[in-house]
């Protein structure tokens, strides 16, 4: 079975700041994919960005990018010049084979004005 | 657009009385996922489906129920709601295979 872990249940960033969050999961698979979703206060859930875990080239979406480390099997996201939309909880998601979706724990992020 | 989208947005039960939950979705997708969310907490899978293939998890209790009648349409019963119940509820659709999931906004189930 696999089990994703997100170490940091709360983070606080300035605006304009980084802050970067933290996943490890653990899995027997060699073909699966990561995702961080974040969920605002108003609950939707949104896909932020997605990596594919044969790619070595870490996945990058305007403001936000990852950091995968397969090996280690961690998977850190990175949200530059943090705006204050970006307020949310923020889940690590695993899938492989079998389409059963896995979370994370979350982590709460603020941006502070 | 495509989307999911789930009914009511809040839905209120008597303790006991069964209830159902809806999700629709416009995208197509083979795979549709019931999640159960309680505060503050990760998203809890109950149970999904691949096509009319239903797969539920081992510590889901018996008193969850899915109904999947075509693609379209999702359904979630509870047959006895006990006041640990009351969450919010989280239907998903994906494509086959290695795609990312699609959200509705969520039921958030009341027991009184």
């Amino acid at each position: 079975a696999q089990t994703v872990t997100q170490s940091q249940p709360e983070m606080s960033v300035q605006e304009a700041e980084t802050v970067t969050l933290s996943c490890t999961y653990d899995t027997s698979e060699n073909n699966y994919y990561l995702f961080w979703y974040k969920q605002p206060p108003s609950r939707q859930m949104i896909l932020v960005i997605r990596q594919e875990a044969y790619k070595q080239q870490n996945a990058t979406e305007n403001r936000f990018s990852v950091n995968f480390q397969k090996a280690a099997k961690s998977f850190s996201l990175k949200i530059s010049d943090s705006q204050l939309g970006d307020t949310a909880m923020y889940f690590c998601a695993f899938k492989a084979a079998g389409n059963k979706l896995t979370f994370g724990g979350g982590t709460r992020v603020l941006v502070k004005p | 657009d495509a989307m999911v989208i789930q009914n009511p947005r809040y839905q209120v039960t008597q303790f006991g009385k069964p209830v159902t939950l809806s999700c629709s979705q416009t995208l197509n997708h083979n795979v549709m996922y019931w999640y159960q969310q309680k505060s503050s907490q990760a998203p809890k899978l109950l149970f999904h489906y691949y096509d009319k293939d239903f797969n539920n998890e081992a510590d889901t209790p018996d008193n969850f129920q899915s109904r999947r009648p075509n693609t379209s349409f999702c359904f979630l019963d509870i047959r006895s709601p006990g006041l640990g119940d009351a969450a919010m509820y989280l239907c998903a659709t994906s494509g086959d295979g290695y795609t990312e999931a699609f959200f509705g906004q969520g039921t958030r189930l009341t027991v009184v």
